[in-house]
């Protein structure tokens, strides 16, 4: 079936790094833009970054432009994350979502605290 | 703070309707038909209930429905079933450079 499986969460320092992995099985994943969606505990939801299908087109938000990038490999059917420069603030669960949010995996729990 | 504003909460008895408000731009909602509406319940993840504003993925039920006005989405529930009690966040794609943004959520309680 139709399936995200996140992985790459845990507990990481102020300043430390982290790279967060997508799998995608059950459907062609070189045919969709996918996204990655972060929720701080007790908060909304918050968009984090987009990348088109082909790779060639990507958006951050602004909390984590510069820090923060976002990659696919449509051979492995795989999103990343890689998170540079953590924050306190960052902390959260982070979901990777097909498209428009029609697929959702089951998140992953990143926490930035020393 | 939230680029489109929903109500923090919203609630209504069994059967009744309701209806969750999302406003936001001519830049986001007012600009474009890609408003999408997600139901999260409590520590699982988002579940889209509708997009491009009025329309329903397969398996959504039918007392769930999308409208927009201006620069103001709308998520309607009838027939409210104790189910339906759960977050609800709205998002719309934006020319900003942010690409997509979100709503602050609504928590729907069935009385």
């Amino acid at each position: 079936q139709v399936q995200l499986v996140e992985s790459g969460g845990g507990l990481v320092k102020p300043g430390g790094s982290l790279r967060l992995s997508c799998a995608a099985s059950g459907f062609t994943f070189s045919d969709y833009y996918m996204s990655w969606i972060r929720q701080a505990p007790g908060k909304g939801l918050e968009w984090v970054s987009y990348i088109s299908s082909s790779g060639s087109t990507i958006y951050y938000a602004d909390s984590v432009k510069g820090r923060f990038t976002i990659s696919r490999d449509n051979a492995k059917n795989s999103l990343y994350l890689q998170m540079n420069s953590l924050r306190a603030e960052d902390t959260a669960v982070y979901y990777c979502a097909r498209s428009v949010g029609d697929v959702w995996g089951q998140g992953t729990t990143v926490t930035v605290s020393s | 703070q939230s680029a489109l504003t929903q109500p923090a909460s919203v609630s209504g008895s069994p059967g009744q309707s309701i209806t969750i408000s999302c406003t936001g731009t001519s830049s986001d909602v007012g600009g474009y038909n890609y408003v999408s509406w997600y139901q999260q319940h409590p520590g699982k993840a988002p579940k889209l209930m509708i997009y491009d504003v009025s329309n329903r993925p397969s398996g959504v039920s039918n007392r769930f429905s999308g409208s927009k006005s201006g620069n103001t989405a709308s998520l309607t529930i009838s027939g409210l079933q104790a189910e339906d009690e759960a977050d609800y966040y709205c998002s719309s794609y934006t020319s900003s450079s942010t690409f997509w943004v979100f709503g602050g959520g609504t928590k729907l309680t069935v009385l």
